[in-house]
Parts: structure tokens; C-alpha cells; sequence
């Protein structure tokens, strides 16, 4: 099955700072790649996909890019803000259509 | 209605009672995923149906644990004779299962707590 490994485990950056979370998946056939966002006491929420034909897609502050020869991909958030903080979950989806998320990155955007 | 809701909200039980969980997805979608998440811990994936094609049970942690999804819609999470690493919240999320609508929509959760 999909395995999905996410790092770091943790991130502190300073406020305006670019933050960058790494994840990498096992399963060749893994063709659909969203990240959640999730607050503290609060449930997880989709930030931004990518499928596996595009190599790279933005949104305003947030950035993810696919490297599907390498198995990776990544999340890009520029000009952090303190409301940036929380934990995020990159996750793939392979055969079957099941979603495997990886293990999460608590960011912190000190003042 | 209007996002996924989950009962109950907590749920105190004692080691090797059974109990029951709840997930209400949104109308119309067809696609249906429980999650657990450990504290401070990711989202372990449990079960996901759609439609009406044999559910994906490879992420049940044991043969306590089982779940069922009726008409399509309301599904039941089932763990019997509970253990204390049991303990976790369980997140419900449905999605409509088409192409370009694969955005999970999680309920708030149970908390469940094995004393």
C-alpha cells in the first residue's frame, strides 16, 4: 500500500520567513496530492491539491510542486504570518482512490 | 445538512466495553473515510467506501474494530471490547468521489477516551 512520509515534524520560523514541508510517497500509481491544514481543537481543512500531470501550482501565499520521478513534493509558504501556524498533513492518493496521509508538521511563526 | 456531523461528540467508556460511533456525511457524496488521530499524533486511516463497492478496510488496526456504511449515507464505527490505546479522536470525512471533487470535508470528531 501507499506509504507517505512527511518532515519536518516540526518548523519554527520567524514571521515573513518562507516555510517549506517535504513529503514523499511510495506508490508509483499515486496521481492526486492535497494538503490540510489543521488548527489547533479545530478539524483539518484542504489549503491546495496538485495532480499528478501538473508540476507546480500556486495560490497567493501557497505554492506546492511534484516531482513524480523523484516520488516528492513539497509545500511552499512564503511571507508566513502568525495565523499561519498549525499543523499540516500532506497526503497522496493511490490505486483504489484510498487517501494516505503523512505523519504532520507543527509550523510556528514566532513575532 | 449543511457538513459532516459526528456522534457523539466524547465518549468516556470503560477497558472491554463496545461502543459505537457515528458519521452523518454530507448529502449526495458518495465517498466515505474514517480517520483516527492519536494526541499530537497524524491521521491513521482506518476505512473508506464508495459507493457501493466493497470498502477498503486495510487500515483496521485489529478484528475489534468494524464498521458499516447503510444506504450509502450514515456509517457506524464499531470497536468492541475497547483497550486504552483505543483512545484517540475519530475523524469521519466524506467527499462527492468524482473527479475534481476529491476535497474531504472531516466532521468534528469523537473523542474517545478508554479508562
Amino acid at each position: 500500500g501507499e506509504n507517505v512520509e512527511q518532515h519536518p515534524s516540526t518548523l519554527s520560523v520567524q514571521e515573513g520567513d518562507s516555510a517549506v514541508i517535504k513529503c514523499t510517497y511510495s506508490d508509483s500509481a499515486s496521481n492526486y496530492f492535497p494538503w490540510y491544514k489543521q488548527e489547533l481543537g479545530k478539524r483539518p481543512q484542504l489549503i491546495i491539491d496538485i495532480r499528478s500531470n501538473v508540476g507546480e501550482k500556486k495560490d497567493q501565499r501557497i505554492a506546492v510542486t511534484l516531482n513524480k520521478t523523484a516520488k516528492h513534493f513539497s509545500l511552499h509558504i512564503t511571507e508566513t504570518q502568525p495565523e499561519d501556524s498549525a499543523v499540516y498533513f500532506c497526503a497522496a492518493r493511490g490505486g483504489g482512490n484510498k487517501l494516505t496521509f503523512g505523519t504532520g508538521t507543527q509550523l510556528k511563526v514566532e513575532l | 445538512g449543511a457538513g459532516v456531523s459526528q456522534s457523539p461528540s466524547n465518549k468516556v467508556t470503560e477497558k472491554g466495553k463496545d461502543v459505537e460511533l457515528r458519521c452523518d456525511p454530507i448529502s449526495g457524496h458518495t465517498a466515505l473515510y474514517w480517520y483516527r488521530q492519536s494526541l499530537g499524533q497524524g491521521l491513521e486511516f482506518l476505512i473508506y467506501f464508495q459507493g457501493n463497492s466493497a470498502p477498503d478496510k486495510s487500515g483496521l488496526p485489529s478484528d475489534r474494530f468494524s464498521a458499516e456504511r447503510t444506504g450509502g449515507s450514515v456509517s457506524t464505527l464499531t470497536i468492541q471490547r475497547t483497550q486504552q490505546e483505543d483512545s484517540a479522536v475519530y475523524l469521519c470525512a466524506s467527499t462527492s468521489g468524482t473527479f475534481g471533487g476529491e476535497k474531504l470535508f472531516f466532521g468534528s470528531g469523537t473523542q474517545l477516551s478508554v479508562l
